[in-house]
């Protein structure tokens, strides 16, 4: 049962644009989330976080929103630029279980075109 | 700040054979995590420490995997008699606080 989910396996824009990446989940109990970028054969890379007290928050180009009735959370980046290329994970802490634990969702391939 | 290191960063081994990883955090972290990710996946948890007390495991650790973190700093990860659905991203993270973690290149392992 996946508690965190991106829909979207794969995203591309063109330079200079936004990029949008949702991610949904299921468990009300999670009580913070992270955005990571992965590039391939390295390990994941923090880019933001948003606690559920709040409902945006902002660092340079990465602007994540929190809709915590929807269950729903996006991360906009703009502009985009072609080194954003990268698998982005939406991961969530907490859940009930663990303070501890990240669950991570499936992750959304960026392609970000010259 | 060097960051979070992992070796190997690639093992190939043997159904059967034992392997052993090495993950050393970022130094003024007192948490260490270890997670699995396979194709298509996000990373999925498989054990916490806390200084060296290990205060979580996950199900996905059967009795075949082990880690330990002496003296609270390096941690390392065993797989006995490894299968062919270990074969998988091996990643270490670490955190001074419970929620940024910082994750390491990984090790990929590959069962033959």
């Amino acid at each position: 049962d996946q508690q965190v989910k991106q829909n979207s396996p794969s995203l591309s824009v063109q330079e200079g644009r936004i990029s949008i990446l949702n991610c949904d989940y299921t468990n009300s109990m999670f009580d913070y989330f992270l955005w990571y970028k992965k590039y391939p054969a390295e390990g994941p890379t923090f880019l933001i976080s948003i606690s559920s007290i709040k409902d945006k928050n902002e660092d340079g180009r990465f602007t994540v929103f929190l809709n915590k009735s929807a269950k729903h959370l996006s991360l906009h980046i703009v502009p985009s630029q072609p080194g954003d290329s990268a698998v982005y994970f939406c991961a969530a802490l907490g859940g009930g279980g663990s303070n501890y634990k990240l669950t991570f969702g499936k992750g959304t391939l960026l392609t970000v075109n010259p | 700040d060097t960051g979070v290191s992992q070796d190997p960063r690639h093992k190939i081994t043997k159904r059967g054979q034992n392997v052993t990883f090495r993950c050393d955090p970022i130094s003024e972290h007192n948490r260490l995590y270890w997670y699995r990710q396979t194709l298509g996946q996000g990373p999925e948890f498989l054990t916490y420490f806390q200084n060296e007390a290990q205060l979580e495991k996950s199900r996905l650790l059967s009795n075949r995997f082990s880690a330990e973190r002496p003296k609270g700093s390096f941690s390392t990860l065993e797989i006995q008699r490894t299968e062919q659905g270990d074969s998988a991203m091996y990643l270490c993270a670490s955190s001074s606080y419970v929620y940024e973690q910082y994750f390491g290149p990984g090790t990929r392992l590959t069962v033959t």
